[in-house]
């Protein structure tokens, strides 16, 4: 059972250069998080999903788009890469977040825009 | 909107001591308070949650106590070990189900 899984691990990018961070999950989780976390700071939630099809916005999602096509899959995007956007990325999911059911984390996708 | 306030940022205590965490929170409707557990290089973890209903609850040398009148809730590690050096997170959600972090403590548990 792999979990939240994230992918690229690292990434460099270049002042206006488009990406798109991966995340899948395979807990059968409707919901599911984008947060970017910068140094010394908590995490600020990004986008969130809870179902297939349906995506809202969060604290900061000035900068970037998301999509949920499947249950599994809940990719961001980065359409114009700004040196603000250098953080650490981390996608999450749960079964039932009103009911107190834990968030799990995947462990990060570290991007630094230059 | 929800404000959650995390101290201190960092907090050294040697093997075996007690560690205390404390956050605070602004919205009276949240009603769950998990805290996190961050060790270098890897996402958060769970390591422990209270509802609102509770007051304290425990887990081992962890535990957690919730002051629902004053808006505040700590972390409490008894024991240390070293091995419970990290960044540790609060956060809260009400029945929207977003959870709001604090700031974060560092905690580093010397040998």
């Amino acid at each position: 059972n792999a979990g939240v899984t994230q992918t690229p691990k690292f990434r460099i990018l270049k002042i206006g250069q488009s990406m798109t961070l991966q995340c899948a999950q395979d807990m059968n989780h409707n919901y599911m998080y984008w947060y970017r976390q910068d140094p010394g700071m908590g995490l600020k939630l990004i986008y969130y999903s809870v179902g297939a099809g349906i995506t809202d916005k969060g604290e900061v999602p000035n900068g970037y788009n998301v999509s949920r096509s499947t249950t599994e899959d809940f990719p961001l995007r980065l359409e114009l890469a700004a040196p603000s956007q250098t953080s650490v990325y981390f996608c999450a999911s749960t079964f039932r977040p009103g009911d107190g059911q834990p968030q799990h984390f995947g462990d990060g996708t570290r991007l630094s825009i230059l | 909107g929800e404000n959650v306030e995390q101290h201190p940022s960092t907090l050294s205590v040697q093997e075996g001591d007690s560690a205390v965490i404390k956050c605070t929170y602004s919205d009276s409707a949240s009603n769950y308070f998990p805290w996190y557990k961050q060790e270098l290089g890897k996402g958060p973890q769970l390591i422990i949650d209270i509802r609102s209903n509770v007051g304290e609850k425990k887990d081992q040398r962890i535990a957690v106590t919730l002051n629902k009148t004053a808006k505040h809730f700590s972390l409490h590690i008894t024991e240390t070990q070293p091995e419970d050096s990290a960044v540790y997170f609060c956060a809260v959600s009400n029945q929207g189900g977003k959870l709001i972090f604090g700031q974060g403590t560092e905690l580093s548990v010397k040998p």
